[in-house]
């Protein structure tokens, strides 16, 4: 069964260094979503991506998120200087139709910012 | 930004038993999902509802879409030990072309052996 897979699924980082999470979509999905998870919280949305740009963000995005579909297989979340608040559970999602809701997440990438 | 409250927070109940769990929102949505997220995944989809008042079955999970539009609930019957996750509902906004979706508190389901 086709699944999104990201990478890392841990990663470690400094305060104030740059980040960058990666994510392979379902390759027939045309919708792609980054949403994070505190520990112990819920899940927040943080982006929507849609034909080569952002469609939404949340308050979270920030100028210090970007998101970039490089090629046709990959989309990153790039947090340029990270926070200790940043550390979370990223998750990419994918979705083949708009307007339903119907997501198919990752299992997630663990960010500690120490 | 848009709140959903789900309730109970979290319940301990023994396997075979029925769970009952809900989530209101003090805005409307279109539509209404429930997602499980089981420990170390991302969540999976288990119930989509479109239409207020709407009632949807996937196996022994069965979904409500409000009549209000703010609020659904979900019910599993004869509970299994693979039931164990924290089960989310999430809120379709959908404004001038774009979509975003909210996701409540969680309800976090434990059986007892």
């Amino acid at each position: 069964e086709p699944e999104v897979t990201q990478t890392p699924s841990h990663q470690v980082t400094q305060m104030g260094q740059e980040v960058i999470l990666r994510c392979v979509p379902i390759s027939n999905h045309l919708y792609f979503y980054w949403y994070r998870q505190i520990l112990g919280q819920k899940v927040e949305f943080l982006v929507s991506f849609y034909n080569n740009e952002i469609s939404e963000k949340s308050e979270i995005f920030d100028d210090q998120f970007s998101v970039e579909r490089p090629d046709g297989s990959n989309f990153t979340l790039k947090i340029r200087s990270t926070k200790l608040e940043d550390s979370a559970m990223y998750f990419c999602a994918s979705s083949e139709k708009r307007f339903t809701g119907e997501l198919f997440f990752g299992e997630g990438s663990r960010l500690t910012v120490l | 930004g848009q709140q959903l409250n789900q309730s109970p927070q979290s319940m301990f109940i023994q396997e075979g038993e029925d769970v009952s769990m809900n989530c209101t929102s003090s805005s409307i949505f279109n539509t209404w999902l429930w997602y499980k997220q089981e420990p170390g995944e991302g969540p999976v989809l288990l119930i989509a509802l479109y239409k207020a008042g709407e009632l949807t079955s996937n196996g022994r999970l069965t979904a409500q879409f409000g009549i209000t539009r703010k609020d659904s609930f979900l019910n599993i019957s004869a509970s299994i030990p693979s039931d164990v996750g924290i089960y989310f509902c999430a809120g379709l906004e959908t404004n001038f072309g774009n979509e975003k979706l909210t996701f409540g508190t969680g309800t976090r389901l434990t059986i007892i052996p």
